[in-house]
């Protein structure tokens, strides 16, 4: 099965921040990633796919990019709805699979 | 309005089988693939089972193959998840998820908690 593997796993930042969240995957995935984002006691929700194609009505803070193995998430200013566990998924080859997650926390 | 409702979650003892479902409604049900997606408590997301649009192919990951169906009932929009010889690691809330375009999950239910234990 593909490993994505994210990082970092939990940070701390500032609303107005620019944070990163990064996927890296055990193999080439050509742009065949998702984004979701997940608050506690919901279900996630898709920020992008392709991993650069955002989905309707997110905002434009929010942006994707790379291919083959590493792929990115920004937000370019962080706001404080953006808490939440934030994860990358595969859609390359079955098994589906999903990266660790990356916790994010507003200071 | 467009959603997905899991129902059948519940206490089970190991060994002992279960049958989620997931209603479908605001969008035509049988023009996409499902998929079932489970989190165990304070963990991540692990894709369990995929349903093609016409129910004909079906795919599952390893840690579930052998013990659970999945399948669907386009006449009342119905996803459901037979899951048979549970055992505690199984315990997890169990989402419902939309497939589209084969690059994302772009509607989720709510969730279905199920607890192995005896």
């Amino acid at each position: 099965a593909i490993q994505l593997t994210q990082s970092p796993s939990s940070l701390s930042a500032s609303v107005g921040d620019r944070v990163t969240v990064s996927c890296r995957a055990s193999q080439d995935i050509r742009n065949n990633v998702a984004w979701y984002q997940q608050k506690p006691g919901f279900p996630p929700r898709l920020l992008m796919y392709d991993a650069s194609t955002p989905e309707t009505g997110v905002p434009s803070r929010f942006s994707g990019s790379g291919s083959g193995p590493d792929f990115t998430l920004i937000i370019s200013s962080l706001q404080p709805e953006d808490f939440g566990t934030y994860y990358c998924q595969q859609f390359n080859r079955f098994p589906l699979t999903f990266g660790g997650g990356t916790r994010v926390d507003i200071k | 309005q467009v959603q997905l409702v899991e129902s059948g979650g519940g206490v089970v003892q190991p060994g002992r089988p279960l049958r989620l479902s997931c209603a479908a409604s605001g969008f035509t049900f049988s023009d996409y693939p499902m998929h079932w997606v489970r989190q165990a408590p304070g963990k991540g997301l692990e894709w369990v089972a995929l349903i093609s649009s016409d129910g004909r192919n079906k795919l599952y990951a390893d840690s579930v193959k052998g013990r659970f169906t999945i399948s669907r009932e386009i006449s009342n929009n119905t996803l459901s998840l037979q899951m048979n010889n549970q055992r505690r690691d199984d315990t997890a809330v169990y989402y419902c998820a939309r497939g589209h375009g084969g690059s994302r999950f772009d509607l989720w239910g709510q969730g279905a908690l199920v607890t192995v234990s005896s």
